[in-house]
């Protein structure tokens, strides 16, 4: 069974503060995927890699993927309170194809 | 696109009911999934179809619970007998026929088990 760690489970910091998240696994992931949830919706796709070592860029947001695709980061730059929510990671794993493992997620709160 | 669709979105039951959740896929989607989720234990798969056909269904805690897809914009999960601990969020979602083609899921159906 493949399993994914997200760290921290939460986070609470100012507006206007960095931070990062973290995602690994002792599995090699073949693409992995970050997702954000608002309450009261449904996870949405923020990016997926595919590439060891690949880094993403989506405005304030930053994610890399690990070179060994074991692991995953997304950095927020200047986070905002618009930037609260639960971030899931799920990976694809080669061994489980056609469905995704997730994190138990982190918790960010951004206090204005 | 309309997304993936969910209803109901709240359902209260007592324990014992049944319960049945239905979903619609986006059109052309090939994959199917079915997830709970709870503070416990997160985001959890419960079963999940390919072209109609259930794939892996080793999520699905018990008997009580079964999903079906008898066409390719339709599922539905049931519950029978509901009970409390069956209380969670339950979401659908699709996807693509790609390999690592993402997820879009629904805004869920938050059942309450009483």
């Amino acid at each position: 069974t493949q399993l994914l760690e997200q760290s921290p489970q939460f986070l609470s910091i100012q507006e206007g503060e960095n931070l990062t998240v973290y995602c690994n696994s002792s599995s090699v992931f073949s693409s992995l995927q970050w997702y954000r949830q608002e309450p009261g919706e449904g996870p949405v796709l923020l990016v997926t890699v595919v590439t060891g070592g690949e880094v993403k860029k989506l405005k304030r947001l930053t994610f890399q993927f690990g070179d060994a695709r074991k692991d995953s980061s997304l950095h927020i730059t200047a986070a905002q309170p618009g930037d609260t929510g639960l971030y899931l990671c799920a990976g694809d794993f080669w061994t489980n194809a056609g469905k995704s493992t997730f994190g138990d997620g982190t918790t960010l709160t951004v206090k204005p | 696109d309309a997304g993936v669709i969910q209803s109901p979105r709240h359902e209260v039951t007592e324990m014992g009911q049944e319960v049945t959740l239905r979903c619609k896929p986006i059109s052309g989607h090939d994959y199917l999934f079915w997830y709970r989720q709870t503070m416990m234990r997160g985001l959890e798969l419960l079963i999940y179809f390919n072209n109609n056909v259930p794939i892996d269904d080793s999520g699905m805690p018990e008997d009580r619970f079964s999903a079906k897809m008898p066409n390719a914009s339709f599922s539905t999960l049931k519950i029978q007998p509901s009970e409390p601990r069956d209380s969670a969020v339950y979401f659908c979602a699709s996807s693509g026929n790609r390999a690592g083609s993402p997820l879009h899921f629904g805004n869920g159906t938050r059942l309450t088990v009483t």
